[in-house]
């Protein structure tokens, strides 16, 4: 079945210490996005991209930054974690039409649950 | 910014009751879906209202749409215990390409 797999299902990392979360899709969406979601609260949306195209969110520190190597795999690189960076973090993705992605539903991977020791 | 507010924050409900959860949101929006999110999940697809529509169907599940008060509400009937879950309101805003996802609703339905 076509699918977003996350791995590894969780991570612990070290205070500081870089952490690399990765998100594959077999689904050839065009769009790909990365989400963090705290306990009992709504994912809220850290970038996208849209093919090759890189779109940050205004409010998404600088110590989060992503790669998308070609159209299949996405990375989430944390250079230097901190303890509010602990989180679950949501890969999506969706196939963009002549409208834009508008009317296109995600299609989440499991996530990875991230945390700070 | 988080657009969608739920009401309520938590349900709880016995197998068999209907359920119905509500989002409220702010600016203009091009259509609204619904998701389910079971603990320690991702988020699955639902459904998907457009803003020229007012009500839509799938299985057990009724959402209507009301763009005049910028709501819309999510109905799911003869509830069971595997709809246990959150769900989530996540708008499709003008001008913006991503999703903004309400705050949620946890449902709990009790066997």
């Amino acid at each position: 079945d076509a699918m977003v797999i996350q791995n590894p299902r969780y991570q612990v990392t070290q205070f500081g210490k870089p952490v690399t979360l990765s998100c594959s899709q077999t689904l050839n969406h065009n769009v790909m996005y990365w989400y963090q979601q705290k306990s009992s609260q709504a994912p809220k949306l850290l970038f996208h991209y849209y093919d090759k195209d890189f779109n940050n969110e205004a409010d998404t520190p600088d110590n989060f930054q992503s790669r998308r190597p070609n159209t299949s795999f996405c990375f989430l690189d944390i250079r230097s974690p901190g303890l509010g960076d602990a989180a679950m973090y949501l890969c999506a993705t969706s196939r963009d039409t002549l409208q834009g992605a508008r009317g296109q539903p995600q299609h989440f991977g499991d996530g990875t649950r991230l945390s700070i020791l | 910014s988080q657009q969608g507010e739920e009401d309520p924050q938590a349900l709880s409900i016995q197998e068999g009751e209907n359920a119905t959860m509500n989002c409220s949101y702010k600016t203009s929006i091009n259509n609204l879906q619904w998701y389910r999110q079971n603990s320690g999940r991702g988020l699955v697809h639902l459904i998907l209202i457009r803003s020229n529509e007012r009500e839509k169907h799938s299985g057990r599940l009724r959402v209507t749409l009301d763009t005049s008060k910028k709501s819309s509400s999510l109905l799911i009937t003869a509830s069971r215990a595997a709809d246990t879950a959150s769900y989530f309101c996540a708008t499709d805003e003008t001008g913006r390409r991503a999703l903004t996802f309400g705050s949620g609703t946890r449902l709990q339905v009790q066997p």
